[in-house]
């Protein structure tokens, strides 16, 4: 099973920083990775697949890059309706696997 | 507009039996795969199964194989999950979610979730 580490567990940040990221694999998990946000009381929202495609609708502020072991996220001006926990997940090998979440808090 | 609406949670004692229900619109559900995810109170998301558009192919996390059961009905663009001899590591919400191909052709995108339907077992 891939394991899916993400860091910092928690990341505070003001409105309008940037806001960078990160997870990590156990192993490679080429460039099938996606990214989703979800808020308190929400479903998850996709935000990312490929390691680097924005979904539908997305914000040109959400950016995805990476591949192999090394992924990250980066808002580049946050806004006040970025603050929320985001997932990375792998879907290269089964069971797809997901992490821990990082949450993005309001500094 | 695509939608999916779980319903079917609730209290449940350990060992005992539930079954999650998923109806989907705005879309050919015939034409995709589908998933159950859950997340544990407070903690993340785990991937829980699989189903393939014709119902031919399943696939469970080891947590729950030989105790769950996905599984489609096409003709009411609904999605099933039988849960039988429930532990309380099972208490979540459930989400039911489309399963849709990058464009490189791997399959694993979650591209749209229902709203959740919470699963509690205790006694």
């Amino acid at each position: 099973e891939r394991v899916m580490t993400q860091s910092p567990a928690t990341l505070s940040v003001s409105p309008g920083e940037r806001a960078t990221l990160s997870c990590r694999a156990s192993q490679s998990v080429s460039s099938n990775l996606a990214w989703y946000q979800q808020k308190p009381g929400q479903a998850p929202r996709l935000l990312i697949y490929g390691a680097s495609t924005r979904a539908t609708g997305i914000a040109a502020r959400f950016s995805g890059s990476g591949s192999g072991t090394e992924f990250t996220l980066t808002i580049s001006s946050l806004q006040s309706e970025d603050f929320a926990v985001y997932y990375c997940q792998q879907y290269n090998n089964w069971p797809w696997t997901f992490g821990q979440g990082t949450k993005v808090e309001i500094k | 507009e695509v939608q999916l609406v779980e319903s079917g949670g609730g209290l449940v004692q350990p060992g005992g039996s539930l079954r999650l229900s998923c109806a989907a619109s705005g879309f050919t559900f015939s034409s995709y795969w589908m998933s159950w995810v859950r997340q544990a109170p407070g903690k993340g998301l785990e991937w829980v199964a699989n189903i393939k558009q014709d119902g031919s192919e399943k696939y469970y996390v080891d947590s729950v194989k030989g105790r769950f059961t996905i599984s489609r009905d096409n003709a009411k663009n609904s999605l099933y999950l039988q849960m039988n001899s429930l532990r309380a590591e099972d208490t979540a919400v459930y989400y039911c979610a489309r399963v849709i191909y990058d464009s490189s052709g791997y399959q694993g995108v979650f591209d749209y979730w229902g709203q959740g339907t919470l699963v509690t077992v205790s006694s």
